[in-house]
């Protein structure tokens, strides 16, 4: 089963619109990344969120990390066309014991004009 | 500028003809690793390694071959390739397991006819 779940797995929103991509884990996490991939290319770090209840904001995305530190939520406000591309979360599982980070399927996001 | 580098970016061969796809990072990191994004299932580790001479399974090995001779290269080797090894491929690395320094490579598309 999957590890990690990303919700939803696509989005289409109109530019200037707020939206919100979840990011959820049967187990504690130890630390919760959020990346952005354009399409075809590689990841690029957005935030990292350790502490439960954590609130981190580059420009206009916001990501929080839940109390329980199981699910991690990354809102866009205003959305604008250099937004769009897929957005993983990835998250590192203590009781996984090993040295690694897991990753969601990703959720695609589109931008209409 | 901070880089990790693969090579090629795009190759196309023929099933059992052996291949090595070239990973290298100019940031003196400890950890690298190689992923594989396949659509539907998301972004999977193959191979990682801690430090030099130092490598361990990760998610989907099979198929492939790792070493780690010198700090900066970390080279993913398909010995006998088969069509189900199409795929993207990503290399990272980081400095150890503080996996908000991973940087990622461009990415390698893959086809096995």
């Amino acid at each position: 089963s999957q590890e990690l779940e990303q919700s939803p797995q696509s989005l289409i929103v109109q530019e200037g619109k707020n939206l919100t991509i979840n990011c959820t884990s049967s187990k504690t996490l130890y630390g919760l990344y959020w990346y952005k991939q354009k399409y075809g290319e590689g990841l690029i770090f957005l935030m990292m969120l350790q502490k439960g209840g954590e609130e981190k904001s580059h420009e206009k995305i916001t990501a929080k990390l839940d109390e329980k530190k199981q699910q991690s939520s990354l809102h866009i406000t205003a959305s604008q066309p250099s937004h769009a591309g897929i957005y993983l979360c990835g998250a590192d599982i203590p009781s996984r014991r090993d040295d690694k980070i897991i990753f969601g399927k990703g959720t695609r996001l589109h931008i209409l004009p | 500028e901070a880089q990790v580098t693969q090579n090629p970016r795009y190759l196309i061969t023929v099933t059992g003809k052996k291949l090595t796809v070239t990973c290298s990072q100019n940031m003196n990191h400890e950890y690298m690793s190689w992923y594989r994004q396949d659509p539907g299932l998301g972004l999977r580790q193959i191979y990682y390694s801690m430090n030099v001479e130092v490598t361990d399974k990760g998610d989907v090995p099979e198929g492939y071959k790792v070493s780690r001779k010198e700090k900066r290269n970390f080279p993913l080797i398909l010995e006998s390739p088969s069509p189900n090894q199409t795929s993207l491929y990503f290399c990272a690395s980081s400095f150890g397991r503080a996996f908000e320094t991973q940087y990622f490579g461009p990415g390698t598309r893959l086809l096995v006819l």
